[in-house]
């Protein structure tokens, strides 16, 4: 089966601006998720998706961070206005079931993001 | 809350060599625990998990975990290494009947496998 796809690989820009990522999950892959790795930690998760529903978006700074998973397919996650501190891999994942299952989380490649 | 600690940032081992990469874990209740590996410029792939049932647990590519619910651990083994498995590697947990509790993921330990 195709992996869950990620565009674009690489960013670069300026801080202040505004800049968007999609995700293509697994098809038939119920749940999505969203993830910021920054450099030396692990992945903390943004927001997470069942079906076109946001389940948890506890940890994603709603003052800049919006994610859509319209049609319960594809997602886009936009960051306007960049700061810095933003400067991460965002990661996309998803896994069959609910999101409180036990399943594992397929993940795609990742957008390294760089705010100059 | 849940939390993750991979107490090394590094681990080197000499190929052929058996490795352990290190994880505790902190939940209430009982967990769901999983070892994720991250290759350069990709992201991350699923190894194993354990559920329930036998305390170790068999997964991708010759590795395996023993679930030690006294100690909260959750160890990640291979009884002979290869220059392959050189990468990082994610240690993360998820309460068991928690609802949506996202799951939490150390902070990595980079396994170095020198020939």
């Amino acid at each position: 089966e195709a992996g869950v796809a990620q565009s674009p690989r690489y960013k670069i820009i300026e801080k202040r601006q505004s800049v968007a990522f999609w995700c293509n999950p697994i098809s038939g892959h119920a749940t999505l998720y969203w993830y910021q790795q920054i450099l030396g930690q692990g992945p903390k998760l943004l927001i997470q998706f069942q079906n076109n529903g946001v389940v948890d978006d506890s940890q994603l700074p709603k003052d800049r961070f919006s994610a859509e998973r319209l049609k319960g397919v594809d997602s886009t996650l936009k960051i306007q206005p960049a700061k810095l501190e933003d400067s991460a891999v965002y990661l996309c994942a998803s896994s069959r079931n609910r999101v409180s299952s036990y399943n594992e989380q397929f993940f795609g490649p990742g957008t390294r993001l760089t705010v100059l | 809350a849940q939390s993750v600690a991979q107490p090394e940032d590094q681990v080197n081992v000499a190929e052929g060599n058996p490795l352990t990469v290190k994880c505790t874990y902190s939940v209430s209740g009982n967990p769901y625990l999983f070892w994720y590996v991250q290759y350069p410029n990709r992201g991350l792939q699923f190894l194993l998990k354990y559920i329930t049932g036998d305390n170790l647990v068999k997964g991708s590519y010759g590795f395996e975990a023993e679930f030690n619910k006294s100690q909260t651990s959750f160890h990640l083994k291979k009884p002979s290494a290869l220059v392959s498995d050189s990468a990082l590697y994610f240690c993360a947990v998820r309460a068991r009947n928690s609802g949506n509790t996202p799951l939490v993921f150390g902070k990595g330990t980079r396994l170095s496998v020198i020939a």
